[in-house]
C-alpha cells in the first residue's frame, strides 16, 4: 500500500520555467522530507518540515506541508538544468519503537531542457 | 567527508551466493537505517538500530536478511543464498538522536546489488 502519492510522475520543462510537485496521502505524519535523488546514487536531503502549514525557502525551491500534515508542495522557480533529477517526498510516522522510519512516495523525475 | 559511507558501490553475484554489505554512519548519529530501493520506486524501509538494538524489521526482511551493528557504529546486511529479486539499490541512512533533530535522515550512496 503506497500511503503517499506524488504528482506528476514525470515532468519535462524548459530552462526559466515554473513548476510544482505535489504529495498527498491520507495519513497524518510526524514530518516530512523532500530528496533529490541523481541515478546511481542516494537520495540527497533537500528540507524537513515538521509544523502544520509551514512553509521553507531554499534558493529557488519553496516548500510547503499541509495545515493538516497529510500533504506538502515543492515548486521550483525558474528552473534550471542542474535542477535535473528524481524528486522524493518521505514522510516520517511515530511508532510505538520510535523507529521515525521513512515512507517514500514514487517519486517525481524532472527533466530541465536548455 | 563526514557523510554515511557504503561499501562496496556495486556488488554482481550469482543466484544462491551469499553477499554481505556495509554501512558507516554520520559519527554521531545513533540512529541507523536499511532500506532497499527498485527501479522506478521509491526507498522501502527494510529494518531500524538505535544503537546497537535493532528495534525494528519489516516484512520485506526475509529469513535470508540479517542485519547487524555490533557496537552502535558501522552496521552489515547480509543477504543468504541471494534470488533474482534480490537485485536492487540497498541505501543506509542515520540520523541524530530523538529529541536534537528528529526524524531527519541522511543517506549513503547506496550499494546496487544485481543477482544474475
Amino acid at each position: 500500500t503506497q500511503l503517499l502519492e506524488q504528482s506528476p510522475q514525470f515532468l519535462s520543462i524548459q530552462e526559466g520555467e515554473n513548476l510544482t510537485v505535489y504529495c498527498n496521502s491520507s495519513s497524518v505524519f510526524s514530518s516530512l522530507q523532500w530528496y533529490r535523488q541523481e541515478p546511481g546514487e542516494g537520495p540527497v536531503l533537500l528540507v524537513t518540515v515538521v509544523t502544520g502549514g509551514e512553509v521553507k525557502k531554499l534558493k529557488r525551491l519553496t516548500f510547503q506541508f499541509g495545515d493538516a500534515r497529510k500533504d506538502s508542495s515543492l515548486h521550483i522557480t525558474a528552473a534550471q538544468t542542474g535542477d535535473t533529477g528524481l524528486y522524493l517526498c518521505a514522510g516520517a510516522r511515530m511508532a510505538l519503537q520510535h523507529t521515525d522510519k521513512l515512507i517514500f512516495g514514487t517519486g517525481t523525475r524532472l527533466q530541465v531542457f536548455p | 567527508d563526514t557523510g554515511v559511507s557504503q561499501d562496496p558501490r556495486h556488488k554482481i553475484t550469482k543466484r544462491g551466493q551469499n553477499v554481505t554489505f556495509r554501512c558507516d554512519p554520520i559519527s554521531e548519529h545513533n540512529r541507523l537505517y536499511w532500506y532497499r530501493q527498485t527501479l522506478g520506486q521509491g526507498p522501502e524501509f527494510l529494518t531500524y538500530f538505535q544503537n546497537e538494538a535493532q528495534l525494528e524489521k519489516s516484512r520485506l526482511l526475509s529469513d535470508r536478511f540479517s542485519a547487524e551493528r555490533p557496537k552502535g557504529s558501522f552496521s552489515t546486511l547480509e543477504i543468504q543464498r541471494t534470488e533474482q529479486g534480490d537485485s536492487a539499490m540497498y541505501l543506509c541512512a542515520s540520523g541524530p538522536p530523538a529529541g536534537a533533530w528528529v526524524d531527519t535522515q541522511y543517506f549513503g550512496p547506496g550499494t546496487r546489488l544485481t543477482v544474475l
